[in-house]
């Protein structure tokens, strides 16, 4: 089956820093991806889309320039906190879309821990 | 904007037996797909069923069913002959029918599988 990766699996940093995620797609191509945050015990919410090549597309709510999102390749996407503070301490999670068995589905990377101190 | 709504924060069922979860939605477009994810302590997502709209005949994946009511909207989970391993949040997702479209997740159910 299809498999998405996701690094690291769990990041602790002081505030302040920045942090990048990288998601890749191992064994197709995603011509897009999407990244989604998920508080402890809540739903996931979509973040943003990425479409390879071409600029990111945010939900309501979400800072462009705060999370940045690079989709450089078919297999490639990183999101990169900038200047993180606690309030970002978070479980992100990335899917990619891809096709099995003539059906489109998207796939969910393992997810990253991220905790700002 | 579609929302999904599922309506119990918490289920649980004893091994062997059956249970229900129940998902309802809202949406103004005709074509779509829906989908029940299962998402263990690994905190993976793993997909566990999906649905096209446009098909009137229910999806099952082995112990896993669905029963779409596509006039009411609602689209719930069974799963029969419960399992200690099916412990986990089950999330109920919404799908435009357009490639590249996201997934709209409701709020989730913990299902607790007691021995």
């Amino acid at each position: 089956g299809a498999v998405v990766s996701q690094h690291p699996s769990r990041v602790i940093c002081k505030s302040g820093t920045s942090v990048k995620i990288e998601c890749r797609s191992l064994d197709f191509q995603a011509t897009t991806m999407f990244w989604y945050r998920q508080f402890p015990k809540q739903s996931l919410m979509l973040m943003a889309t990425s479409n390879e090549g071409s600029k990111a597309t945010y939900e309501q709510g979400v800072e462009k320039d705060k999370f940045l999102i690079n989709h450089a390749s078919l297999t490639l996407s990183t999101l990169t906190v900038t200047s993180a503070h606690p309030e970002d301490s978070s479980f992100y999670i990335c899917s990619a879309r891809g096709r099995r068995a003539s059906q489109e589905t998207q796939y969910f990377g393992p997810g990253t821990r991220l905790l700002v101190l | 904007a579609q929302t999904v709504t599922q309506s119990q924060p918490e289920m649980s069922v004893q091994e062997a037996e059956t249970v229900t979860l129940s998902c309802t939605y809202d949406t103004s477009e005709s074509d779509y797909y829906l989908f029940w994810y299962k998402q263990p302590p690994s905190r993976q997502m793993i997909l566990v069923i999906r649905q096209e709209a446009y098909k009137q005949q229910n999806a099952t994946e082995n112990r896993f069913s669905v029963n779409f009511q596509k006039a009411a909207k609602s689209f719930s989970l069974k799963i029969s002959d419960s399992q200690l391993g099916d412990a986990a949040m089950y999330f109920c997702a919404y799908r435009s029918a357009p490639p590249g479209y996201a997934l709209n997740f409701g709020k989730g159910t913990s299902l607790l599988v007691t021995p």
